[in-house]
């Protein structure tokens, strides 16, 4: 089974603050994505990467940017955090592009801004 | 703009059959998916329709229709662990470097006894 690791479940940050995201996956996946869950929004992309050291912006990346070192590992970072960017971080990883291909989740990271 | 669009809430009843569907408005269309997720937990695949008709899976079936940019799932024999948020999502890039999943904003399912 694929299995995508954040590396925090829960984490409480204060406005102003660099805020770092992890997501690891053990499947040698080519993309990975970063989505944002907010209730009645749905899940929306903020970034995602098909190689590393490459990266796309999805719909909302403003307030965000991505790392890309290594195959396995895909950062989201959070310049300066605000109260509006508190959500659930879901991350995501897939094998190829192909459209019939899914996408395999993580646990999500609920960031609290205050 | 790319857009899609489903019922906030669904309620049925244990063993009862129900429908969730799926309009969407996008730019390029490359086949419709489906994803569970439990509360508290991570979205899981479900289904993916390329082509018109019904695909089945054990209880569960998607349609769709790209002439009506519609589909759904079906649920049959509703269990009590089927209640969970349900997404349809759209590919709008065939593979290259840009392969956007656009998610719905999903359907919570309550199962009743």
């Amino acid at each position: 089974d694929v299995k995508v690791t954040q590396s925090s479940r829960y984490l409480v940050k204060r406005t102003g603050e660099k805020v770092f995201l992890e997501c690891v996956q053990d499947m040698d996946h080519e993309n990975m994505f970063w989505y944002r869950q907010d209730p009645g929004l749905g899940l929306r992309l903020i970034y995602f990467s098909y190689d590393v050291k490459m990266k796309e912006k999805g719909d909302i990346p403003e307030g965000y940017s991505v790392s890309r070192e290594k195959k396995e590992r895909f950062s989201l970072i959070l310049e300066s955090a605000s109260t509006n960017q508190t959500s659930m971080y879901l991350c995501a990883s897939s094998p190829s592009t192909q459209p019939y291909s899914p996408l395999h989740f993580g646990n999500g990271t609920r960031l609290t801004v205050t | 703009g790319q857009s899609l669009e489903q019922p906030s809430e669904v309620t049925a009843v244990e063993g009862a059959i129900v429908q969730i569907n799926c309009t969407y408005q996008t730019s390029g269309f490359y086949g419709l998916s489906w994803y569970q997720q439990h509360d508290g937990g991570a979205p899981t695949f479900l289904s993916y329709n390329a082509l018109d008709g019904l695909e089945e899976t054990g209880r569960f079936s998607s349609f769709l229709s790209r002439s009506d940019s519609y589909g759904y799932l079906l649920l049959q024999e509703l269990q009590m662990k089927d209640s969970a948020s349900y997404f349809c999502a759209v590919r709008d890039q065939y593979g290259g470097a840009t392969n956007k999943l656009i998610f719905g904003t999903g359907t919570l399912l309550a199962v009743q006894p």
